[in-house]
């Protein structure tokens, strides 16, 4: 079946980085376009990233443009996400999800900023 | 770029049906919309795809329960025979070549 397992979440300092990662299995992820979704504590889903099934095309919110850098690598069947310049506001379960004739979602990794 | 605006609650009894609505803001009423469900706990789960014809396709294991349907710049997800765990909230959401949009969801109480 399809599974999208988040990793890489944790405690991590204002101004410091965290590497998410996302592996997927049970669909073709080289035909789907992948998403980063974010929820604060007690907020609703907010979009973080996009990046085009071939890798070639990347789309960012304006909350994180400049600080976060979406990749993938199809051969490994895997997305990621660099984030730097990490802030308090960043504080949120990270979502990795597949986009495509239909959606599919991970069940998210914790990242909690702060000092 | 798109705004979505939903009720923040709805509330409904057992076995009855509900109807949540999302509203496209002006200017982007053909766009298509996804429906995603979050159990209390939970990650999120995709229901569908609703397209403003009305037409729509359904994630694997959907229950037929739940059904969308449109009307201009409202898209509807329709919920009947509700059950207890159908208390979640509702999400609907939009995109275009840049940019992706939740709505602010809709806290579902099955009374």
């Amino acid at each position: 079946q399809v599974q999208l397992v988040e990793s890489g979440g944790g405690l991590v300092k204002p101004g410091g980085s965290l590497r998410l990662s996302c592996a997927a299995s049970g669909f073709t992820f080289s035909d789907y376009y992948m998403s980063w979704i974010r929820q604060a504590p007690g907020k609703g889903l907010e979009w973080v990233s996009y990046i085009s099934s071939s890798g070639s095309t990347t789309h960012y919110a304006d909350s994180v443009k400049g600080r976060f850098t979406i990749s993938r690598d199809n051969a490994k069947k895997s997305l990621y996400l660099q984030m730097n310049s990490l802030r308090a506001e960043d504080t949120a379960v990270y979502y990795c999800a597949g986009r495509g004739d239909f959606d599919y979602w991970g069940q998210g990794t914790l990242v909690s900023v702060s000092s | 770029q798109p705004v979505l605006t939903q009720s923040s609650s709805a509330s409904a009894s057992l076995g009855s049906s509900v109807k949540l609505t999302c509203t496209l803001s002006s200017g982007h009423s053909s766009y298509i919309i996804a429906w995603h469900q979050q159990q209390p706990g939970k990650a999120p789960r995709y229901l569908m795809k609703l397209e403003s014809s009305g037409s729509y396709n359904k994630g694997s294991g959907v229950p037929d329960r739940f059904s969308g349907s449109g009307s201009g710049a409202d898209r509807y997800l329709t919920i009947s025979n509700l059950q207890s765990e159908d208390e979640a909230d509702y999400y609907c959401e939009t995109w275009n070549g840049n940019t992706q949009v939740f709505g602010g969801g809709t806290k579902l109480t099955v009374l």
